[in-house]
């Protein structure tokens, strides 16, 4: 069974920095790719990061510069280290398996399975 | 980044009706679309990929459909457990980016 669990979240203040922690069992996270996505208390969805199995690394402008995607194959964990928080980085992170395939000309990337979030509160 | 709008907003319906969502890319995007569901308190749950691919498990109720930069959530009869709020995601280029979400009330 795919299952994704979250850690790492909680309370850091302005400037601050957290590490968070997505533990996969069920598959293997260096063969897929895996995505960061954030939800600030009672607003939508935002993508913040995928790793390519491959390595590669993409972010949301929102985090560029202060946010680092990383994985321990040997711990079958992906991560999400967060820099120079601010308090718009308030929200609950979900870490999620992205299946992505190509098929026809074009690629796509289902989410198909989620933690169940872990909430960053960034105040002082 | 593309803009994804969703519309409406939020919306009321009975058990039973036929609900359709739609979501608008500020660019054509081909096909490289998904639509999930969220619950609150929950984590989202992926229904549809690639425009119209339902993804295993999910009620054939829902349906996808669009291409280039207007798409389609159906749900044919809608049922008690799919009050949520919805949203959809475009996977053509990074940044991914999602609609504002779609609240499905109960009338």
């Amino acid at each position: 069974e795919v299952q994704l669990v979250e850690s790492g979240g909680g309370l850091v203040q302005p400037g601050g920095s957290l590490r968070l922690s997505c533990a996969a069992s069920g598959f293997t996270v260096s063969s897929n790719y895996m995505s960061w996505v954030r939800q600030a208390p009672g607003k939508g969805l935002e993508w913040v990061s995928v790793i390519y199995s491959g390595g590669s690394t993409y972010y949301a402008d929102s985090v560029k510069g202060r946010f680092t995607i990383s994985r321990d194959n040997s711990k079958n964990t992906l991560y999400l280290q967060m820099n120079s928080l601010r308090a718009e980085d308030t929200a609950v992170y979900y870490c999620a398996r992205d299946r992505a395939y190509c098929s026809g000309g074009s690629c796509h990337d289902p989410f198909d399975y989620w933690g169940q979030g872990t909430l960053v509160t960034v105040s002082s | 980044a593309i803009q994804m709008t969703q519309s409406p907003s939020s919306l009321s319906a009975s058990v039973g009706d036929r609900v359709t969502i739609t979501c608008r890319a500020s660019q054509g995007i081909r096909n490289d679309l998904g639509w999930y569901q969220q619950k609150p308190g929950k984590a989202p749950k992926l229904l549809i990929y690639a425009a119209s691919s339902l993804q295993s498990g999910v009620p054939s109720r829902f349906s996808g459909s669009g291409s280039g930069t207007d798409f389609t959530l159906t749900i044919s009869s809608l049922q008690p457990e799919d009050f949520a709020t919805y949203y959809c995601l475009q996977d053509y280029n990074y940044p991914l980016t999602f609609g504002q979400g779609t609240k499905v009330e109960i009338k």
